[in-house]
């Protein structure tokens, strides 16, 4: 019961282009959506957050959008450097869940930014 | 150290052992978590101890998997009788805050890589 979906394993788009990596969720009691970063033999590092009582956050070349009623997010890179290749991993929480800070995470997904 | 050290980087183990995986966390760190992404598969909570609260193990996938946290520092992921399924990343993250919006707080060590043969 995948609770947190990425579809595409992968994305590849040109330096300076746009990437857009997609999240959808299934838990309507999600209410923070997390987005981390993981090179290989690396941990993931935190990314971008967002608030289910907003729509969108930005932070410099990073935009994540949420769609409740689609039950969807989205990360926007713009530009997208060569540097920004990575696996990128959506992950939620829901309140029930207190303050464990306990996440459910997506497959990732493998973005190649080619110069 | 300055950064949350997980040792082994790699472990190869034949089938039926026993492993131990270690997580050394940021000192201070009240929160510690494992995770483990085996292949083609999303991140998957294992389990999580909160100062001297008792842990939420409510993703450790069967009996053969326990943890211990001594002292509210190092932890142990111990797996026994190993099985094949068992092979993945198996991921420790701490975190000074406990409140949910504190997950982007936290701080994964770069995992150890379980191969059962």
């Amino acid at each position: 019961d995948q609770q947190v979906k990425q579809n595409s394993p992968s994305l590849s788009v040109q330096e300076g282009r746009i990437s857009i990596l997609n999240c959808d969720y299934t838990n309507s009691m999600f209410d923070y959506f997390l987005w981390y970063k993981k090179y290989p033999a690396e941990g993931p590092t935190f990314l971008i957050s967002i608030s289910s009582i907003k729509d969108k956050n930005e932070d410099g070349r990073f935009t994540v959008f949420l769609n409740k009623s689609a039950k969807h997010l989205s990360l926007h890179i713009v530009p997208s450097q060569p540097g920004d290749s990575a696996v990128y991993f959506c992950a939620a929480s829901e309140p029930s869940w207190g303050n464990t800070g306990k996440l459910i995470f997506g497959q990732g997904t493998t973005l190649q930014v080619k110069p | 150290g300055a950064g949350v050290s997980q040792s082994p980087s790699n472990k190869v183990t034949e089938k039926g052992k026993d492993v131990e995986l270690r997580c050394d966390p940021i000192s201070g760190h009240t929160a510690l978590y494992w995770y483990r992404q085996s292949l083609g598969q999303g991140l998957e909570f294992l389990i999580y101890f909160q100062g001297n609260s008792a842990p939420d193990k409510s993703g450790l996938p069967s009996d053969r998997f326990s943890a211990e946290r001594t002292g509210g520092s190092v932890s142990t992921l111990t797996i026994q009788r190993t099985q094949q399924e068992d092979s993945a990343v198996y991921l420790c993250a701490s975190s000074l805050r406990t409140r949910r919006q504190g997950a982007s707080g936290y701080t994964f060590g770069s995992g150890t890589r379980l191969t059962v043969v």
